[in-house]
């Protein structure tokens, strides 16, 4: 069974820290990892990444993929108040079109 | 990047009534969309997968008779929760696949929060 699992479940974090949010996953016929942000609507996309080692990058935010160990990490660099949200990692796989999505990493910053 | 727009955003309804929610790629069309439920606090539920065309394919614990899917067309998809009850009250977000670059890529509707009294 596809499995996604994300960590920590959720943290605590000043305005000014970085954080890491970790996805890693087991899937058959893996295509691509998404990453998304979620305030109080839908989920907005950040990145879709799909080889080992490129580092995508967005501003204060960048994210990587190690395709090998199975896992890819966000981070987000001197955090504000507005980073303040549920960060999703998805895997696409490449047969059946679904994504398959991990629990979650809910990140306050405080002021 | 691609736009997907929901209504309506929210909805209250009584007991027995039917709601239709509709899902439109705005700048792109789509062969797949998608159609989420997610309660307070959790992730993503996928409810079904929706091909422009042909019927949707359901997940497993899903009533295709209660949410009756209908993707007309390339750009709109409809779910309809049919004879609502207070348990369906939850938070349905649609996406729609984009593959007009080469990589494709789901976007998200911004939801639509359904309340059943």
């Amino acid at each position: 069974e596809d499995k996604v699992v994300q960590s920590p479940l959720s943290l605590v974090v000043h305005e000014g820290d970085t954080v890491t949010l970790n996805c890693s996953y087991e899937v058959t016929n893996f295509r691509s990892l998404l990453w998304y942000k979620q305030e109080k609507k839908a989920p907005t996309f950040l990145f879709m990444l799909t080889s080992s080692g490129i580092e995508k990058k967005s501003g204060r935010l960048s994210s990587i993929l190690d395709k090998k160990e199975l896992f890819s990490i966000l981070n987000i660099t001197a955090t504000q108040t507005g980073d303040s949200a549920v960060y999703l990692c998805a895997v696409d796989k490449a047969a059946g079109n679904k994504l398959t999505f991990g629990g979650g990493t809910r990140v306050l910053v405080k002021p | 990047g691609a736009v997907v727009s929901q209504h309506p955003s929210w909805v209250i309804c009584k007991s027995g009534t039917s709601v239709k929610i509709e899902c439109r790629s705005l700048d792109f069309q789509a062969t797949t969309m998608f159609w989420y439920r997610q309660f307070p606090k959790q992730s993503l539920m996928l409810m079904a997968t929706s091909n422009e065309g042909s019927k949707a394919t359901y997940e497993q614990g899903v009533e295709k008779d209660k949410f009756l899917i209908n993707h007309a067309s390339l750009t709109l998809s409809t779910l309809t929760v049919t004879s609502a009850h207070p348990e369906d009250s939850s938070f349905y977000i649609c996406s729609a696949r984009d593959g007009s670059s080469g990589i494709e890529t789901q976007y998200f509707g911004p939801g639509t929060r359904l309340l059943v009294l």
